[in-house]
């Protein structure tokens, strides 16, 4: 695809239960990124592959939290025993180069509501 | 119209006025920042960036200032259009991986 593709774009979750959200990146796009963006606010950090390597993890609000990308491309962002203040948009982002520090591309987010 | 960032996080214009959004960051460390556009519903889009070893860069309508003494970036837009309603975020690099969004600044465009 043009763009960076997330999927689904709407998950509801029932507390509890375990979510798994995708990202399909831009196709050769080294880095790799999501992040959190809860209403009104601007995106937080959560965790970033360089290729199939995650460099850094440390945005993961909790163990909860996984993310992974076994083979350099898709990724996937996992949330274990949902609760609701994971309410949130999660966003994945792809850049060419290493790091944040080109432009990147994010996709249009996986709006999550937990009830 | 102009807004200072956190403090006034709406600024409306009117169209064909040009705006200024306004941005404070954070760390003196930071080398590069970027301003992203975000429509409801949408991801954000990259409009324009900046480095630090720069203080004024142009695009197509659009310029980034960045004041390093006072750590203050700034985004001009010309000619503002009702296609420019969004909300405004800056981010800066603090490193390679970890890109700080501020809180953002709506801007609504009154035809």
């Amino acid at each position: 695809g043009a763009g960076v593709s997330q999927s689904p774009r709407y998950k509801v979750a029932k507390r509890g239960q375990d979510v798994a959200l995708r990202c399909d990146p831009i196709s050769g796009h080294v880095s790799l990124f999501w992040y959190q963006q809860a209403l009104g606010q601007g995106p937080e950090f959560l965790t970033y592959f360089q290729n199939e390597a995650q460099l850094d993890k440390s945005g993961l609000p909790s163990d909860r939290f996984f993310a992974e990308r076994p083979e350099g491309s898709v990724s996937t962002l996992k949330i274990q025993r949902t609760q609701q203040e994971d309410s949130a948009v999660y966003l994945c982002a792809s850049s060419p180069g290493q790091g944040m520090n080109t432009e990147a591309f994010f996709g249009q987010g996986t709006r999550l509501t937990v009830v | 119209g102009e807004s200072v960032g956190l403090h006034l996080p709406t600024l409306s214009v009117q169209e064909g006025d040009n705006s200024i959004i306004n941005c404070a960051y954070s760390n003196s460390a930071s080398d590069y920042f970027i301003w992203y556009k975000q429509e409801s519903g949408k991801g954000p889009q990259f409009i324009i960036d900046i480095r630090s070893n720069m203080d004024k860069r142009q695009g197509q309508r659009v310029t980034v200032l960045l004041n390093k003494t006072v750590k203050h970036l700034s985004l001009q837009i010309a000619a503002t259009q009702p296609g420019d309603s969004a909300v405004y975020f800056c981010a800066e690099n603090r490193r390679d991986n970890d890109m700080r969004f501020g809180a953002g600044t709506r801007l609504t465009v009154k035809p």
